[in-house]
């Protein structure tokens, strides 16, 4: 069975530092995509960065970030040069290989400390 | 191009009522897909849905909770006979194709459910 794990429930960085949001994934499928989201207070769910299981480069996006460890199964987030509006929950999330189940993590809360 | 449209953004049912919740995707996009989050928790995989079909409703509640998504018109999520452990908030998402391969799906904002 699939299964997103995040360990992190709440993480502080100081503004204009690094951070890196800790995921781990489980699964058996041969292939499968891996998803990083942010919501913040507002609540709705904004989709951050993409990494395929195949693909041989990390992805990146902006200040995002996926530190993608295929053999350790972990695709961390990174998020470089922290502001204030990155304050918000984020969560991990896989697709199956098929691609009709997606399954979160139960979300990492950062705070940007001004 | 609009996005994907939830109504109503809060509903307040009491015990035993229905709740619908509609889901209107973006133009030009078949498939879609509804979550559930609980407070202080992930969003957690309903359904999946194209145009009149159930692709996957493995994480469904057996009882109680149905879905669709016909030919016109938006997808319909239905709680019957609602109970205080519904109150979630109801996420709907949309892609043009299916989420093989990394193709994105784009969320609505939501209905909170509130269960009195």
């Amino acid at each position: 069975a699939q299964k997103i794990t995040q360990t992190q429930p709440g993480m502080f960085v100081q503004e204009k530092e690094a951070v890196t949001l800790d995921c781990t994934y489980d699964t058996s499928d041969p292939s499968y995509g891996l998803f990083w989201y942010k919501q913040p207070s507002s609540g709705e769910m904004i989709f951050l960065i993409y990494q395929g299981s195949y693909d041989q480069q990390n992805a990146t996006e902006g200040r995002y970030s996926l530190n993608f460890q295929k053999a350790r199964k972990s695709a961390n987030l990174v998020i470089s040069a922290s502001q204030l509006g990155d304050s918000a929950m984020y969560f991990c999330a896989m697709s199956s290989h098929t691609g009709n189940q997606f399954y979160f993590g139960t979300g990492t809360s950062l705070t940007v400390i001004p | 191009n609009a996005g994907v449209m939830q109504n109503p953004r809060h509903l307040v049912r009491r015990r035993g009522q229905e709740a619908r919740l509609r889901c209107s995707p973006m133009k030009g996009h078949s498939h879609v897909y509804w979550y559930r989050q609980l407070p202080e928790e992930g969003l957690k995989f309903m359904v999946y849905l194209q145009k009149e079909n159930i692709i996957d409703e493995s994480g469904m509640p057996k009882e109680r909770f149905s879905a669709e998504f016909p030919k016109e018109g938006p997808s319909i999520l239905r709680i019957q006979q609602v109970v205080r452990g519904d109150s979630a908030a109801y996420f709907c998402a949309s892609s043009p194709r299916g989420l093989a391969g990394g193709n994105e799906q784009f969320f609505g904002p939501g209905t909170r459910l509130t269960v009195l």
